[in-house]
């Protein structure tokens, strides 16, 4: 079974660029994450999906930040304009659901962006 | 709100014990996490235990809670070189008004020969 696939690897834009990065979650989980990874630091949430739709996005920057779900499977996040501190890795995770039994979640290898 | 700490390094030789450790604050956790990151790669999930369990082993490892000191702890029995890597203590609950997971900043375990 195929993991999470995120693309692209890695992305050097410079500052007030835009940028996006895709993620296709594993096949039927329903639960979509979006994490911000500082150098040193653990993964932070950006936001959360349940199918499509956004049930946590509190730590989303929504200035600049955009992400969307459309068909409850794959999604996208977007950075519109990029700035110097946007540099880091963004992690797309999934799960089954965040139920009891299903919570476990599942990550894929990160974008890693640089913005110069 | 919710904070997550670990120690930033650790080194053991190959063939000890490596024990991780981790502390949190919110006493509500319901799952509590260990991660392990290799370079340029995602968290892969190595194991977890519930907050109504004191210990769970799963071949070498062996995770340890004390609910009461809000303290978590990974054992990697005999440990080799592949074992190198980043390791994340996270918890999981509801927190905020949301369902959420929240990491610590890692352990780099090195392992010398």
């Amino acid at each position: 079974e195929a993991g999470v696939v995120q693309s692209p690897r890695y992305k050097i834009i410079e500052k007030k660029q835009p940028v996006a990065f895709w993620c296709n979650p594993i096949s039927g989980h329903n639960t979509l994450y979006w994490y911000r990874q500082n150098l040193g630091q653990g993964p932070e949430l950006l936001i959360r999906y349940e199918n499509e739709e956004a049930v946590d996005d509190s730590q989303l920057p929504k200035d600049r930040f955009s992400a969307e779900r459309l068909k409850g499977v794959d999604s996208t996040l977007k950075i519109q304009p990029a700035e110097l501190g946007d540099s880091a890795v963004y992690l797309c995770a999934s799960s089954l659901d965040m139920g009891a039994k299903n919570h476990e979640q599942y990550f894929g290898p990160g974008t890693r962006l640089t913005v110069t | 709100g919710e904070d997550v700490e670990q120690s930033l390094f650790l080194s053991v030789r190959e063939g000890d014990s490596s024990v991780i450790n981790c502390t949190y604050t919110d006493s509500s956790s319901t799952y509590l996490y260990w991660y392990k990151q290799e370079p340029g790669a995602g968290l892969q999930l190595l194991t977890y235990i519930f907050s109504n369990m004191d210990m769970k082993q799963d071949q070498r490892l062996t995770v340890l809670l004390n609910k009461k000191d809000k303290h978590l702890s990974l054992r990697i029995a005999d440990t080799q070189t592949g074992d190198s890597a980043i390791y994340f203590c996270a918890v999981g609950g509801y927190y905020s008004s949301a369902s959420k997971i929240i990491f610590g900043s890692g352990t780099r375990l090195s392992i010398r020969p």
